[in-house]
This record gives structure tokens, C-alpha cells and sequence, in this order.
């Protein structure tokens, strides 16, 4: 399984675009890359996943460079309910565990 | 939107006591995962189960810990005696296909003490 790097933790103002990066160096050419967001005592929650290029949903967009070795979750006009823990994981699919590792914590401030 | 359902949200038990959690998957989920996360640390891989077996197990998942899908709706993760290592929140997961595009779906989780 591909290794991810992500800052440790990122702060914010209400209104603001957030850009979190993450590094997967050894990606696989099946992988998929997912976000994955978490309030405290809740469970993880999907935001977003992307092979390449860009891809956008109501809740963000994921942009994925050529080479796939790093990808950029973008929030637009964060608000503080935003405040939460974000994974990045590199997804091998076929039904396979995801691998979790510390997550960027993001502090959004009024 | 469809939700994976976990009960009970809180469970307090005895060390050396059996523990039950429970969990409603997605209706038409083929794939079942347990994840625990201990208070502020990641969360962690325990379990897979697909088409009525386990596909996957961590290290974390050892003798005292077993899974069940008992009657095609439920599934359920038995720790058969606790242990005050065992607290922590316990997340179900399910998939609809375990490839790509879709994500796994959470649910809110079980946080378990052990006294």
C-alpha cells in the first residue's frame, strides 16, 4: 500500500479556499486517491476520490497532477462547521482495507 | 442518503465481559469492514468480510475478536472478553462494490469502555 504524507495540521479563516496537499510517491497505477473527513466521535466521511486530472464535487475538488504522485484536496469558502480532520488514502479497490494515517487537522477560525 | 447503522452508540462493560456491536451495512453493500480508533489515535483496520467470510484480518484482530453476518441484514463484531485496551470507538464500514469510485460508507460508531 502506498504510503501518504499530509501536513500535520492547517488553520483557516471563514471564507477562505483551503488547500491541503498529500504526497503518495509509490502509488500504483490502480490506485485511486480519496478524502476522507472526521468530526470528533464520528466516522469517517466521504468527500471526494479521483484517478487523475481534476475532479469536483458539491463539497470540494481534487486535483491530481500527471504523475499521481501528490494530489491537492480544494475546499471553497470554508466555514467553521469545516473544522475536522481530512485523510488523505490511496484506495486499492477490490473490496481492500483503507489505511488511515494521522491526517491533516484543520482549524477553521472566525 | 443511505446510512450504515451502528448500535449501541455508547457501551460500558466489565473487563473480561463479551461485548456484542452491531451495525446495519448499506442495503445493497457487498463489502463489511470494523475499524477501531482509540481516543486520539488513527483509525485503525480490524477486519473485511465479503460474501459470507472474512477477506482480511490485522494483527489487532486476533482469537478474542470474531465477526458475523447472521441473518443478511446485520453485522455484528464479538469481542468475547474485554479488555481495558479493547475501549475505543468502533466504526462499520460498507462498501457497494470495493473498487474505486464510490468511497466506503461510515457509520457514526460505538464507543466502548471497558471498566
Amino acid at each position: 500500500l502506498a504510503k501518504t504524507t499530509q501536513p500535520i495540521s492547517m488553520d483557516s479563516y471563514e471564507g477562505q479556499e483551503v488547500n491541503i496537499t498529500c504526497s503518495h510517491n509509490n502509488i500504483a497505477t490502480n490506485d485511486y486517491i480519496t478524502w476522507y473527513q472526521q468530526f470528533p466521535s464520528q466516522g469517517p466521511r466521504f468527500i471526494i476520490q479521483g484517478y487523475k486530472t481534476k475532479v469536483t464535487n458539491e463539497v470540494a475538488s481534487l486535483f491530481i497532477p500527471a504523475d499521481r504522485k501528490s494530489s491537492t484536496l480544494s475546499l471553497p469558502r470554508v466555514s467553521l462547521s469545516d473544522t475536522a480532520v481530512y485523510y488523505c488514502l490511496v484506495d486499492t479497490g477490490n473490496g481492500n482495507k483503507l489505511v488511515f494515517g494521522a491526517g491533516t487537522i484543520l482549524r477553521v477560525k472566525s | 442518503e443511505p446510512e450504515v447503522t451502528q448500535t449501541p452508540s455508547h457501551q460500558v462493560t466489565q473487563m473480561g465481559q463479551e461485548v456484542i456491536l452491531r451495525c446495519v451495512p448499506i442495503s445493497n453493500h457487498l463489502y463489511f469492514y470494523w475499524y477501531r480508533q482509540i481516543l486520539g489515535q488513527k483509525v485503525e483496520f480490524l477486519v473485511s468480510f465479503y460474501n459470507n467470510e472474512i477477506s482480511e484480518k490485522s494483527e489487532i484482530f486476533d482469537d478474542q475478536f470474531s465477526v458475523e453476518r447472521p441473518d443478511g441484514s446485520n453485522f455484528t463484531l464479538k469481542i468475547r472478553s474485554t479488555k481495558l485496551e479493547d475501549s475505543a470507538m468502533y466504526f462499520c464500514a460498507s462498501s457497494e462494490t470495493g473498487q474505486g469510485n464510490y468511497g466506503y460508507t461510515f457509520g457514526s460508531g460505538t464507543r466502548l469502555t471497558v471498566v
